[in-house]
């Protein structure tokens, strides 16, 4: 079963509207982090907003924030205020602390999301 | 602080020829790893460190050697290059657990094998 599962493969959304690009994970671990990362065409992978398992708040960061339901193994991203600038593929990782497995971050196929003018 | 650099940034290979991806960072983090990007996916993990002298393997290792003798580096060794390894590499660098905020990455090394 995959472990991250983004379920956009891409997204088209007008100039100055909030975008919603969905995430769901699986792990049996307790302590766990997800990762929002953006890669623009550029290639390069530009961290945004980090949420940790045991955080009870959902994590801000400018106009990005995370959208986190631990019930619902959730962990959507909320831009809001899109601006052409925003068009890239956006990728949802997650990062387990205690699982027996490989120290990394497992990675989502990503979502390509187009800011139209 | 340079963050994490990687060179070089494109390589061309022919298959069977041996090369080295390297990786630095001077954040004196702990942790650091070795991703690839093939086109459509997202990043899978190939090795990694938590820190120098230990290295283990990631989903995807076969094909591929790394060494740990320092804590600023962390090269990937292409043994025997193959057209499947054709892909973006990237090197990410962050503090170890239990702390698990960012990991920074590096600009990537574009490699195709022919």
């Amino acid at each position: 079963a995959q472990k991250i599962t983004q379920t956009q493969p891409g997204m088209f959304v007008q100039e100055k509207e909030a975008v919603t690009l969905d995430c769901t994970y699986d792990t049996s671990d307790q302590s766990y982090g997800l990762f929002w990362y953006k890669q623009p065409s550029s290639g390069e992978m530009i961290f945004l907003i980090y949420q940790g398992s045991y955080d009870e708040q959902n994590a801000t960061e400018g106009r990005y924030s995370l959208n986190f339901q631990k019930a619902r193994k959730s962990a959507n991203l909320v831009i809001s205020a899109s601006q052409l600038g925003d068009s890239a593929m956006y990728f949802c990782a997650m990062r387990e602390v205690s699982g027996g497995g490989a120290d990394g971050l497992t990675f989502g196929k990503g979502t390509h999301l187009i800011i139209q003018p | 602080n340079a963050g994490v650099t990687q060179t070089p940034k494109f390589q061309v290979l022919k298959t069977g020829q041996s090369m080295t991806l390297q990786c630095a960072q001077d954040m004196n983090h702990e942790y650091m790893s070795w991703y690839r990007q093939d086109p459509g996916m997202g990043l899978r993990l190939i090795h990694y460190s938590v820190g120098a002298g230990i290295t283990d393997q990631g989903e995807v290792p076969n094909g591929y050697n790394v060494s740990r003798s320092t804590t600023e580096d962390f090269p990937l060794r292409l043994l025997s290059a193959a057209p499947s390894q054709t892909s973006v590499y990237f090197c990410a660098s962050s503090f170890s657990k239990p702390g698990l905020g960012e990991q920074y990455f590096g600009p990537g090394t574009r490699l195709t094998v022919t």
